[in-house]
């Protein structure tokens, strides 16, 4: 299984401003996903990271809001921007080494928006 | 589209006792895969378990095991002699295999939230 290191661990944030999460793997990786948890819901993918091109964003999810990069295969990070109170909730990064593994996760960002 | 349905949202087992967490899913694959995963409080998702769906025989984990029902598009968890770290909220999940260039991604259900009473 792969080692993943997400940061910040949690935050707190004004409203208006925005907010980067890193997520670092100890080994190169195929897949790379950015999900959200909304406070005691179920987890709903934002976007699929795609190294060296643009992230495949899910509908209702729009890059201007959540900016992702993949500058390579053990790196990602997504951006909350202009944020608001309901953009309170845990992000978490997800990997996958190739097509037919199961995923594995980081220990995810808790984010406050006040 | 696929769904996942998890129509308990809490249980409660005494520990060493068995508890089943169902699920059920709706698709029209035939080939597919479904996970079992775990999140404590710390927030880590941790795989518990997981079946392809052209695989007959139920998947077993060491206390972990399955009930799958492929024509009643049924997967319930049944986790033996309980104990006190089993505690959580576990998520049914369910993938597409990768055909045509579809993603990797997870379809969670609700989630179940599990408490294991001493």
């Amino acid at each position: 299984s792969a080692v993943i290191s997400q940061k910040p661990s949690r935050d707190i944030c004004q409203r208006g401003t925005s907010l980067t999460i890193q997520c670092q793997v100890d080994s190169q990786v195929t897949m790379m996903f950015w999900y959200r948890q909304q406070p005691g819901q179920s987890l709903t993918l934002i976007a699929t990271a795609n190294q060296g091109s643009e992230a495949t964003y899910e509908s209702g999810f729009v890059i201007d809001k959540f900016p992702i990069s993949r500058p390579n295969l053990t790196f990602s990070t997504l951006t909350v921007s202009n944020m608001s109170p309901e953009d309170s909730s845990i992000y978490l990064c997800s990997v996958a080494s190739t097509w037919n593994t199961e995923a594995f996760f980081g220990q995810g960002t808790r984010l406050t928006v006040v | 589209a696929q769904t996942v349905t998890q129509s308990q949202p809490e249980m409660s087992v005494q520990e060493a006792e068995t508890v089943t967490l169902s699920c059920t899913y709706d698709t029209s694959e035939s080939d597919y895969y479904l996970f079992w995963y775990k999140q404590p409080p710390s927030r880590q998702m941790i795989l518990v378990i997981r079946q392809e769906a052209y695989k007959q025989q139920n998947a077993t984990e060491n206390r972990f095991s399955v009930n799958f029902q492929k024509a009643a598009k049924s997967f319930s968890l049944k986790i033996s002699d309980s104990q006190l770290g089993d505690a959580a909220m576990y998520f049914c999940a369910y993938r597409s295999p990768n055909y045509g260039g579809a993603t990797n991604k997870l379809i969670f259900g609700t989630g179940t939230l599990l408490a294991v009473q001493p």
